[in-house]
């Protein structure tokens, strides 16, 4: 499975607009894109999943380049709530896949 | 939908002893992955059941083993405590039936077990 990098940790405030790149050089052709919310002591959970291009959903966007070998997690307008654990993965997408979690950013969003 | 749930929530064991975790997956969820973090770590797959099968295993040793019913449930046993086994353990559940181009089977993680060994 492809390894990814991402940021150890990142500040903001509320009301800003933050954005976590994602490195994942040997992406293969049928690997996602998927990215984790965790809260402390908490599971994991799902937010947004891409391919390529850019997914939007409720909560986030997903910014994935022609070459695959990045993509940038963006949320708008963050509130104090969205202080977090953010994942980044990559694999296949079915029931079976197992999923391969790195050390994750830690964003902390100030008043 | 009460979702993914495991028991019990918190647990203390010493080292030696043995421990079983339990989770009972999402409604209409046929799979079973369960995770360990340590603290300050991203979760590790220990292993997956499907069809009460171990259908893949991660890098964890013998001590580790599992079990899924026939209602989908699944256990978790670690024989043998050490130190090093104290973390969070998770349970994820997801369905094997395969959604069209560009969906996304969804893994559900439940809140997890904290183990504590001493």
């Amino acid at each position: 499975l492809a390894k990814t990098t991402q940021p150890i940790s990142m500040d903001s405030y509320e009301g800003q607009e933050v954005n976590i790149t994602c490195s994942h050089n040997n992406i293969a052709t049928n690997d996602y894109i998927t990215w984790y919310q965790q809260f402390p002591s908490q599971g994991p959970r799902f937010i947004i999943q891409g391919y390529k291009t850019k997914v939007t959903n409720e909560v986030a966007s997903l910014f994935i380049p022609a070459d695959r070998k990045s993509s940038t997690l963006s949320l708008p307008r963050v509130s104090l709530s969205d202080t977090a654990v953010y994942y980044c993965l990559v694999g296949g997408n079915t029931g079976f896949q197992k999923l391969v979690f790195g050390t994750g950013t830690r964003l902390l969003v100030s008043p | 939908d009460a979702g993914v749930t495991q028991s019990p929530t918190h647990l203390i064991k010493t080292r030696g002893q043995q421990v079983t975790l339990r989770c009972s997956p999402k409604s209409g969820h046929d799979t079973v992955s369960w995770y360990q973090q340590a603290l300050g770590q991203g979760p590790q797959f220990i292993f997956q059941y499907y069809e009460e099968e171990e259908r893949q295993r991660g890098n964890f040793p013998d001590r580790f083993s599992g079990h899924q019913f026939p209602n989908y449930s699944s256990e978790l046993n670690v024989n043998a405590l050490l130190l090093g086994d104290s973390a969070l353990y998770l349970c994820a559940s997801s369905s094997t039936i395969t959604r069209g181009q560009g969906s996304y089977n969804e893994q559900f993680f439940g809140p997890g077990t904290r183990l504590t060994v001493l």
